[in-house]
C-alpha cells in the first residue's frame, strides 16, 4: 500500500531555533494536511494545502508557521522560532482529491509523525 | 466551532467481546464521519468513512453508523480480539471538505 513519509522520526531543537519538518506525499495526491497531537491531547488540524497554495488554516497556525512544496515530491512543514508549547507530534496526511470527493474506498493516508520536541 | 467528543476514553474487554464506541458532534453540518485507528507511536490508519447521506458503513468485523440529526457515530466491533487494542479516533470533515475535526479517542485494551 501507497505511504506517506515523514522525517525525521524524532527532532529535538531548543527554544526559538528554526525547524521544518518534512513529508512526502503519495505520487499522486493532490491535497495536502498537517496535524499535530500534543501528548495527551487531540489531534488538531494546522494546514491544507491544494494547487501550492494554503486552502484552509487554523488559528494555530499563525506567522510563526508556513508550509512549502519547494518540488513535486516534498511538502514541509516550517516553525520559524519554536516555542515550548509547539512541542508535539506533528502529522502530514494526503489524498488523491477534494475530500468532498471521497469515495467510501478512499482514505485520507497519514504519516507515522515526527515528534518534536522543544527545549 | 466543530466540538467532538469520544466516551468512553479508555475500555478494557477480554477477547472475544462485542463492543460500542461512541462519537459526539456539536455541529451536524459535516461532510462525513471518519473513524481511525491509532497504535502507539504510530500515524493515524483510516478504518471507516460514512458520507453524511449514509447511516452505516462495513468493514469485516466493524461496523460504523452515522445520526446526523442527534449528532452520533458509534463504531462497532464484532467478536475482539487482541491485535483490536489501539486507540480509536473519530473525527468529521467540514463542508468545504478540507478540515477534519477529531475526537479525543478512545483506548482500548484486548485482553487475551
Amino acid at each position: 500500500e501507497p505511504e506517506v513519509t515523514q522525517t525525521p522520526s524524532h527532532q529535538v531543537t531548543q527554544m526559538g531555533q528554526e525547524v521544518i519538518l518534512r513529508c512526502v506525499p503519495i505520487s499522486n495526491h493532490l491535497y495536502f494536511y498537517w496535524y499535530r497531537q500534543i501528548l495527551g491531547q487531540k489531534v488538531e488540524f494546522l494546514v491544507s494545502f491544494y494547487n501550492n497554495e494554503i486552502s484552509e488554516k487554523s488559528e494555530i497556525f499563525d506567522d510563526q508557521f508556513s508550509v512549502e512544496r519547494p518540488d513535486g515530491s516534498n511538502f514541509t512543514l516550517k516553525i520559524r522560532s519554536t516555542k515550548l508549547e509547539d512541542s508535539a507530534m506533528y502529522f502530514c496526511a494526503s489524498i488523491a482529491r477534494d475530500t468532498r470527493s471521497f469515495a467510501t474506498n478512499e482514505k485520507l493516508f497519514f504519516g507515522s509523525g515526527t515528534q518534536l520536541s522543544v527545549l | 466551532k466543530q466540538e467532538v467528543t469520544q466516551i468512553p476514553a479508555a475500555l478494557s474487554v477480554p477477547e472475544g467481546e462485542n463492543l460500542v464506541l461512541n462519537c459526539s458532534f456539536t455541529d451536524s453540518a459535516i461532510y462525513n464521519l471518519q473513524w481511525f485507528r491509532q497504535d502507539p507511536g504510530k500515524g493515524l490508519t483510516s478504518l471507516l468513512l460514512i458520507q453524511s447521506s449514509q447511516r452505516e458503513q462495513t468493514s469485516g468485523r466493524l461496523n460504523a453508523s452515522l445520526d446526523k440529526s442527534s449528532g452520533r457515530s458509534t463504531l462497532y466491533i464484532a467478536a475482539s480480539q487482541p491485535g483490536d487494542s489501539a486507540t480509536y479516533l473519530c473525527a468529521g470533515l467540514n463542508n468545504a471538505g478540507n478540515m477534519l475535526t477529531f475526537g479525543g479517542g478512545t483506548r482500548l485494551m484486548v485482553k487475551p
